[in-house]
Protein backbone atom coordinates (compact mmCIF):
# COMPACT_ATOMS: atom_id res chain seq x y z
CA UNK A 1 0.00 0.00 0.00
CA UNK A 2 1.12 3.84 -0.24
CA UNK A 3 0.29 5.86 2.65
CA UNK A 4 -0.79 9.75 0.69
CA UNK A 5 -1.27 13.27 2.70
CA UNK A 6 -2.89 15.80 0.93
CA UNK A 7 -2.64 19.53 2.10
CA UNK A 8 -5.01 21.24 2.91
CA UNK A 9 -7.65 18.99 3.60
CA UNK A 10 -10.53 22.26 3.11
CA UNK A 11 -10.39 25.51 2.15
CA UNK A 12 -12.97 28.25 1.57
CA UNK A 13 -10.91 30.85 -1.37
CA UNK A 14 -12.17 33.96 -2.90
CA UNK A 15 -13.17 33.95 -6.68
CA UNK A 16 -10.22 35.06 -8.40
CA UNK A 17 -7.41 33.49 -6.11
CA UNK A 18 -5.50 30.69 -6.79
CA UNK A 19 -4.68 27.62 -4.63
CA UNK A 20 -2.00 25.17 -4.32
CA UNK A 21 -2.81 21.94 -2.92
CA UNK A 22 0.04 19.40 -2.13
CA UNK A 23 0.22 15.83 -2.47
CA UNK A 24 2.95 13.72 -0.41
CA UNK A 25 3.75 10.06 -0.67
CA UNK A 26 5.29 7.52 1.68
CA UNK A 27 7.75 6.00 -0.73
CA UNK A 28 8.39 6.31 -4.27
CA UNK A 29 6.01 6.04 -7.00
CA UNK A 30 6.05 5.57 -10.45
CA UNK A 31 2.66 7.15 -11.09
CA UNK A 32 0.97 10.34 -9.95
CA UNK A 33 -2.20 11.46 -10.46
CA UNK A 34 -4.95 14.51 -10.28
CA UNK A 35 -8.86 13.73 -9.83
CA UNK A 36 -11.98 16.03 -9.20
CA UNK A 37 -14.94 14.97 -7.73
CA UNK A 38 -17.42 17.28 -6.85
CA UNK A 39 -20.50 16.59 -4.50
CA UNK A 40 -22.37 13.44 -5.33
CA UNK A 41 -20.75 12.73 -8.95
CA UNK A 42 -18.27 10.40 -9.51
CA UNK A 43 -14.21 11.12 -10.23
CA UNK A 44 -12.66 12.74 -13.41
CA UNK A 45 -9.16 12.74 -14.49
CA UNK A 46 -7.70 16.09 -14.80
CA UNK A 47 -4.21 14.78 -15.45
CA UNK A 48 -1.12 12.54 -14.73
CA UNK A 49 1.70 14.42 -12.97
CA UNK A 50 5.08 13.20 -14.99
CA UNK A 51 8.03 13.21 -13.33
CA UNK A 52 10.75 15.47 -14.76
CA UNK A 53 8.40 17.02 -17.47
CA UNK A 54 5.11 18.60 -18.49
CA UNK A 55 1.65 16.64 -16.84
CA UNK A 56 -0.94 14.99 -19.42
CA UNK A 57 -3.79 16.52 -19.27
CA UNK A 58 -7.32 15.33 -19.99
CA UNK A 59 -9.91 16.77 -22.36
CA UNK A 60 -11.79 19.71 -20.93
CA UNK A 61 -8.37 20.36 -18.77
CA UNK A 62 -5.51 22.88 -19.26
CA UNK A 63 -2.42 23.92 -18.11
CA UNK A 64 -3.28 27.51 -17.32
CA UNK A 65 -5.91 26.39 -14.84
CA UNK A 66 -4.65 23.79 -13.21
CA UNK A 67 -0.48 24.08 -13.55
CA UNK A 68 0.88 20.91 -12.06
CA UNK A 69 4.22 20.43 -10.56
CA UNK A 70 6.26 17.05 -9.87
CA UNK A 71 9.56 17.54 -8.86
CA UNK A 72 10.22 14.08 -7.43
CA UNK A 73 8.94 10.44 -6.74
CA UNK A 74 6.92 11.18 -3.74
CA UNK A 75 5.58 14.76 -4.49
CA UNK A 76 3.15 16.98 -6.34
CA UNK A 77 1.54 19.96 -6.59
CA UNK A 78 -2.51 21.18 -8.34
CA UNK A 79 -2.61 24.76 -8.42
CA UNK A 80 -6.38 25.92 -8.77
CA UNK A 81 -5.75 29.40 -11.10
CA UNK A 82 -8.40 32.20 -11.18
CA UNK A 83 -11.25 30.34 -9.11
CA UNK A 84 -14.76 30.76 -9.26
CA UNK A 85 -17.37 28.88 -8.07
CA UNK A 86 -17.47 26.26 -10.84
CA UNK A 87 -14.08 24.79 -9.03
CA UNK A 88 -15.59 23.94 -6.18
CA UNK A 89 -15.29 20.17 -5.51
CA UNK A 90 -12.88 17.76 -3.81
CA UNK A 91 -9.55 17.57 -5.12
CA UNK A 92 -8.12 13.64 -5.21
CA UNK A 93 -4.50 12.78 -5.99
CA UNK A 94 -3.75 8.98 -6.40
CA UNK A 95 -0.67 7.23 -7.66
CA UNK A 96 0.45 3.97 -8.49
CA UNK A 97 3.72 1.89 -7.45
CA UNK A 98 3.81 0.21 -10.69
CA UNK A 99 2.12 1.04 -14.07
CA UNK A 100 -1.06 -0.63 -14.57
CA UNK A 101 -1.57 -1.99 -10.84
CA UNK A 102 -4.06 -0.12 -8.37
CA UNK A 103 -3.95 3.54 -7.36
CA UNK A 104 -4.02 4.61 -3.87
CA UNK A 105 -5.74 7.89 -2.81
CA UNK A 106 -5.43 10.52 -1.08
CA UNK A 107 -8.03 12.12 1.33
CA UNK A 108 -8.90 14.91 -0.91
CA UNK A 109 -9.10 18.59 -0.33
CA UNK A 110 -12.04 20.15 -0.20
CA UNK A 111 -12.29 23.37 -2.01
CA UNK A 112 -14.91 26.17 -1.84
CA UNK A 113 -14.82 28.84 -3.82
CA UNK A 114 -17.48 31.93 -2.72
CA UNK B 1 -11.05 3.20 -23.47
CA UNK B 2 -13.76 0.22 -22.63
CA UNK B 3 -17.00 1.81 -21.46
CA UNK B 4 -18.77 0.54 -17.75
CA UNK B 5 -22.32 0.38 -17.04
CA UNK B 6 -23.57 -0.17 -13.46
CA UNK B 7 -26.68 -0.16 -11.52
CA UNK B 8 -26.83 3.41 -9.99
CA UNK B 9 -27.63 1.67 -6.82
CA UNK B 10 -28.79 -1.42 -4.67
CA UNK B 11 -30.08 -1.86 -1.54
CA UNK B 12 -29.50 -4.86 0.91
CA UNK B 13 -29.53 -5.89 4.69
CA UNK B 14 -26.87 -7.23 6.73
CA UNK B 15 -26.07 -10.69 6.67
CA UNK B 16 -26.47 -10.80 3.28
CA UNK B 17 -24.60 -12.02 0.42
CA UNK B 18 -24.43 -8.59 -2.36
CA UNK B 19 -23.54 -9.05 -6.20
CA UNK B 20 -22.46 -6.17 -7.84
CA UNK B 21 -22.65 -6.59 -11.92
CA UNK B 22 -20.40 -4.32 -14.39
CA UNK B 23 -20.56 -4.38 -18.18
CA UNK B 24 -18.09 -3.71 -20.28
CA UNK B 25 -18.69 -4.95 -23.76
CA UNK B 26 -15.77 -3.35 -25.99
CA UNK B 27 -13.31 -4.80 -23.07
CA UNK B 28 -9.91 -5.50 -25.44
CA UNK B 29 -7.72 -8.56 -25.00
CA UNK B 30 -5.18 -7.11 -22.62
CA UNK B 31 -7.63 -5.20 -20.24
CA UNK B 32 -8.00 -5.94 -16.86
CA UNK B 33 -10.96 -5.08 -14.66
CA UNK B 34 -10.57 -3.15 -11.16
CA UNK B 35 -13.28 -2.50 -8.60
CA UNK B 36 -12.97 0.05 -6.13
CA UNK B 37 -15.03 1.02 -2.81
CA UNK B 38 -15.58 4.98 -1.97
CA UNK B 39 -17.20 5.77 1.38
CA UNK B 40 -18.10 9.50 2.01
CA UNK B 41 -15.64 11.91 2.21
CA UNK B 42 -12.71 9.59 1.62
CA UNK B 43 -10.84 8.79 -1.84
CA UNK B 44 -11.66 5.30 -3.18
CA UNK B 45 -10.05 2.40 -2.10
CA UNK B 46 -9.29 -0.73 -3.96
CA UNK B 47 -10.82 -3.68 -3.45
CA UNK B 48 -9.95 -6.54 -6.01
CA UNK B 49 -8.60 -6.87 -9.65
CA UNK B 50 -8.71 -9.28 -12.16
CA UNK B 51 -8.45 -11.10 -15.43
CA UNK B 52 -10.67 -13.88 -15.90
CA UNK B 53 -12.40 -16.48 -14.41
CA UNK B 54 -12.32 -16.10 -10.48
CA UNK B 55 -10.56 -13.85 -7.89
CA UNK B 56 -10.87 -13.97 -4.38
CA UNK B 57 -9.59 -12.04 -2.02
CA UNK B 58 -10.06 -11.13 1.99
CA UNK B 59 -13.27 -9.16 1.17
CA UNK B 60 -14.33 -9.91 -1.85
CA UNK B 61 -14.72 -12.19 -4.79
CA UNK B 62 -14.78 -11.13 -8.34
CA UNK B 63 -16.94 -13.26 -11.18
CA UNK B 64 -15.77 -12.92 -15.22
CA UNK B 65 -16.88 -14.80 -17.46
CA UNK B 66 -15.33 -16.65 -20.48
CA UNK B 67 -16.31 -13.70 -22.81
CA UNK B 68 -15.20 -11.27 -20.38
CA UNK B 69 -17.98 -8.41 -20.74
CA UNK B 70 -18.99 -8.34 -17.62
CA UNK B 71 -17.42 -8.76 -14.16
CA UNK B 72 -19.67 -9.22 -10.65
CA UNK B 73 -18.18 -7.97 -7.90
CA UNK B 74 -19.47 -10.65 -5.05
CA UNK B 75 -19.39 -9.14 -0.98
CA UNK B 76 -20.25 -12.07 1.29
CA UNK B 77 -22.38 -11.28 4.45
CA UNK B 78 -22.18 -7.43 4.12
CA UNK B 79 -22.43 -5.56 7.23
CA UNK B 80 -23.55 -1.68 7.68
CA UNK B 81 -20.15 -0.86 7.04
CA UNK B 82 -20.12 -1.65 3.78
CA UNK B 83 -22.71 1.12 2.90
CA UNK B 84 -20.56 2.80 -0.07
CA UNK B 85 -20.24 3.47 -4.34
CA UNK B 86 -18.42 0.63 -5.75
CA UNK B 87 -16.84 1.65 -9.29
CA UNK B 88 -15.74 -0.76 -12.22
CA UNK B 89 -12.73 0.34 -14.07
CA UNK B 90 -11.22 -1.46 -17.05
CA UNK B 91 -7.86 -0.67 -18.52
CA UNK B 92 -4.42 -2.22 -19.21
CA UNK B 93 -1.13 -1.51 -18.61
CA UNK B 94 -0.74 0.81 -21.95
CA UNK B 95 -0.12 4.16 -21.01
CA UNK B 96 -3.50 4.71 -23.07
CA UNK B 97 -5.62 2.38 -21.75
CA UNK B 98 -4.86 2.32 -18.34
CA UNK B 99 -7.77 2.10 -15.73
CA UNK B 100 -8.03 5.67 -14.77
CA UNK B 101 -11.78 6.12 -16.06
CA UNK B 102 -14.59 6.20 -13.54
CA UNK B 103 -18.04 5.33 -14.41
CA UNK B 104 -20.99 6.62 -12.16
CA UNK B 105 -20.51 4.02 -9.83
CA UNK B 106 -23.21 1.78 -7.58
CA UNK B 107 -24.21 3.21 -4.82
CA UNK B 108 -24.95 -0.03 -2.12
CA UNK B 109 -27.25 1.11 1.14
CA UNK B 110 -26.99 -2.07 3.67
CA UNK B 111 -29.62 -1.37 6.17
CA UNK B 112 -30.28 -3.47 9.47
Amino acid sequence: SAVISQKPSRDICQRGTSLTIQCQVDSQVTMMFWYRQQPGQSLTLIATANQGSEATYESGFVIDKFPISRPNLTFSTLTVSNMSPEDSSIYLCSVERLAGSEQFFGPGTRLTVL
Amino acid sequence: LAKTTQPISMDSYEGQEVNITCSHNNIATNDYITWYQQFPSQGPRFIIQGYKTKVTNEVASLFIPADRKSSTLSLPRVSLSDTAVYYCLVGNMDTGRRALTFGSGTRLQVQP
